[in-house]
């Protein structure tokens, strides 16, 4: 059974742009998370889907956001980059209707901005 | 909100016991998890706690204590592999918020 899947892995972006990254969770997942690490600050929730539907969100400016297909498969965005913004996104899927059970993450997608 | 601690670093010698300690303050409470996560690799489930007391798994145990807003990861017979981060997790009615993470390094 493939894990969870992100897409790109490495990232290098300069200020004021936007990116999008991609995460495809374990086959039959239907609850996807975001995450955002850095040193220090550990794992900060940014949003939780379900079914296509945002189920829940972190304390995060608005140009975080994301979205959630049909598949189950996740993007999320981030506009207007800010130096802080550096740091490895992490996604992780859940086969859990309700709030239990544990999280599967994928390897993330280290964002790099100058 | 979510407030949870536990020690930024520890070191221990192979084959030693080591505990990690967790402490949280949540609004609402939904049981505790336990991740390790190996420089540069994804997070990997280790252990659950949603009532009070003592899970053990193997080499690893997790404890609980409601009451006292503390749990703690024991990690015994310690092998040069388990020099990872361990991360403490509190659910509550609808995220799971983790602490920054202890490091732990196994020395011979």
């Amino acid at each position: 059974k493939a894990g969870v899947t992100q897409t790109p892995r490495y990232l290098i972006k300069t200020r004021g742009q936007q990116v999008t990254l991609s995460c495809s969770p374990i086959s039959g997942h239907r609850s996807v998370s975001w995450y955002q690490q850095t040193p220090g600050q550990g794992l900060q929730f940014l949003f939780e889907y379900f079914s296509e539907t945002q189920r829940n969100k972190g304390n995060f400016p608005g140009r975080f956001s994301g979205r959630q297909f049909s598949n189950s498969r996740s993007e999320m965005n981030v506009s207007t980059l800010e130096l802080g913004d550096s740091a490895l996104y992490l996604c992780a899927s859940s086969s859990a209707t309700r709030l239990s059970g544990e999280l599967f993450f994928g390897e993330g997608s280290r964002l790099t901005v100058l | 909100g979510q407030n949870i601690d536990q020690p930024t670093e520890m070191t221990a010698t192979e084959g030693a016991i080591v505990q990690i300690n967790c402490t949280y303050q949540t609004s609402g409470f939904n049981g505790l998890f336990w991740y390790q996560q190996h420089a540069g690799e994804a997070p990997t489930f280790l252990s659950y706690n949603v009532l009070d007391g003592l899970e053990e798994k193997g080499r690893f145990s997790s404890f609980l204590s409601r009451s006292k807003g503390y749990s703690y990861l024991l990690l015994k017979e310690l092998q040069m592999k388990d020099s990872a981060s361990y991360l403490c997790a509190v659910r509550d009615d609808y995220k799971l918020s983790f602490g920054a993470g202890t490091t732990v390094t196994v020395r011979a």
